[in-house]
């Protein structure tokens, strides 16, 4: 069974920083990419990210390019999403997510999310 | 603002047949398939359909996809109460090179 298990959720203060990650199994982690998925309080779904596993290439929309970093270790099937100094306005619900294809924008699993409150 | 364009909200009694829209540009819709979420709060979003069309295991029939140019839609028959979520259309874009949303539908089930 394909699953995607994300760390918890965490409680930081602006400035501070923090790296969350989503565990693959159940299938072959550095066949697929995985994407990160942003949820803001109220608000809909927003892509951050990409990765590779197989190369660790990876690329950002332009709206968090600078300002998180995506890696992914495949000797241990583990994505991470990573912030060097959280703002107030990361808090938000993240979300790892397998690319159904090479080449194709479908998120076919999804990891449970990951809270990230930050206060100021 | 989101790169895709759905309608905020859309309601329905049960039994009833809704559609949601979703509206792009050549860039994205235009030149590359389009996909649905279903999400509930509190839990992950499931894949709902995928390549314009293509419903994954499980999904009931209910559901279906299309697209015509730069636009799509879900339409979803036999309402039930349990449908009662928000939508997402999702995409890729080639001109931003990654991943596009709709701003997300809230369905309400009278």
């Amino acid at each position: 069974e394909v699953q995607l298990v994300q760390s918890g959720a965490e409680v930081k203060k602006s400035g501070e920083s923090l790296r969350i990650s989503c565990k693959g199994s159940g299938y072959r982690f550095n066949t697929y990419w995985i994407s990160w998925v942003r949820q803001m309080p109220g608000k809909g779904l927003e892509w951050m990210g990409k990765i590779d596993p197989s190369d660790s290439g990876a690329n950002y929309s332009p709206s968090f390019q600078g300002h998180v970093t995506i890696s992914a270790d495949k000797s241990i099937a583990t994505a991470y999403l990573q912030w060097s100094s959280l703002k107030a306005s990361d808090t938000a619900i993240y979300y790892c997510a397998r690319h159904k294809y090479s080449d194709s924008s479908v998120l076919d699993y999804w990891g449970q999310g990951t809270l990230v409150t930050v206060s100021s | 603002q989101s790169v895709l364009t759905q309608p905020p909200s859309a309601s329905g009694t049960p039994g009833q047949r809704v559609t949601i829209s979703c509206s792009g540009t050549y860039s994205n819709i235009g030149r590359n398939t389009v996909n649905w979420y279903q999400h509930l709060p509190g839990t992950a979003p499931k894949l709902l359909m995928f390549s314009d069309d293509q419903r994954p295991s499980g999904v009931p029939d209910r559901f279906s996809g299309s697209k015509s140019g730069t636009s799509a839609s879900l339409a979803i028959s036999g309402l039930q109460s349990d449908d009662e979520a928000d939508y997402y259309c999702e995409g890729w874009d080639d001109s931003l090179n990654g991943v596009v949303f709709g701003g997300g539908t809230k369905l309400t089930v009278l």
